[in-house]
């Protein structure tokens, strides 16, 4: 029972490189999406997709690329670290038509940018 | 305002305390509500959904009054393996999906 699968767990970075953080998931869920969580902020939406081929942005985007080229992956893209994208990033998927509200969550990514 | 805005805590009660927390949100036409419980350096999970007055699971008791719009968690008869974070959450408009989390509460139990 993979679920979620994130990968890397943990990556330091220097200010200014660029890195993708993987996601992938086994459940043929149609939505996935990305939040990263701050202390004392809980989690934001970075970028979310509905399906293959179809994404969009959520609340906190820029710095952030994604892409949806098959159900199963979800990639962030990272352009240009920054120390202000130093945080904890999780990814998520859920059924399209599921109305219980829950996301299933990868295990996290802990980002440090110098 | 903020969207969900939760007292970040921590509640520190004995074992078998009954505790509550409070969930306050902004968009009046927000039809669906749920608690997360995330423990310490895990991942968030699905806890209870709240879609009319109020929801019952066992220990755990969620109430929903639209007309000041907030929504509760009761915990009654705390265990210790309740100690977590728990977080209010509330969809986005039109959608069950993209989720707008709270900061969370951290509740701690000990003996």
């Amino acid at each position: 029972n993979a679920g979620v699968t994130q990968t890397p767990k943990f990556q330091v970075l220097k200010t200014g490189q660029s890195m993708t953080l993987q996601c992938a998931q086994d459940m043929n869920h149609e939505y996935m999406s990305w939040y990263r969580q701050d202390p004392g902020m809980g989690l934001r939406l970075i970028h979310y997709s509905v399906g293959a081929g179809i994404t969009d942005q959520g609340e906190v985007p820029n710095g952030y690329n994604v892409s949806r080229s098959t159900t199963e992956d979800f990639p962030l893209r990272l352009l240009s670290a920054a120390p202000s994208q130093t945080s904890v990033y999780f990814c998520a998927s859920s059924s399209a038509g599921d109305r219980t509200g829950e996301l299933f969550f990868g295990e996290g990514s802990r980002l440090t940018v110098l | 305002r903020k969207e969900v805005e939760q007292d970040p805590g921590p509640f520190n009660v004995p074992e078998g305390a009954t505790v509550a927390f409070n969930c306050t949100y902004s968009n009046s036409a927000s039809q669906s509500f749920f608690w997360y419980r995330q423990d310490c350096r895990k991942e968030p999970k699905l806890l209870m959904s709240v879609y009319s007055s109020g929801n019952e699971d066992g220990r755990f008791t969620a109430q929903l009054n639209r007309a000041s719009q907030y929504i509760s968690l009761l915990i009654r008869d705390s265990k210790l393996s309740d100690s977590a974070t728990y977080l209010c959450v509330v969809p986005f408009s039109g959608g069950y999906n993209k989720l707008i989390f709270g900061a969370g509460t951290r509740l701690a139990v000990h003996p």
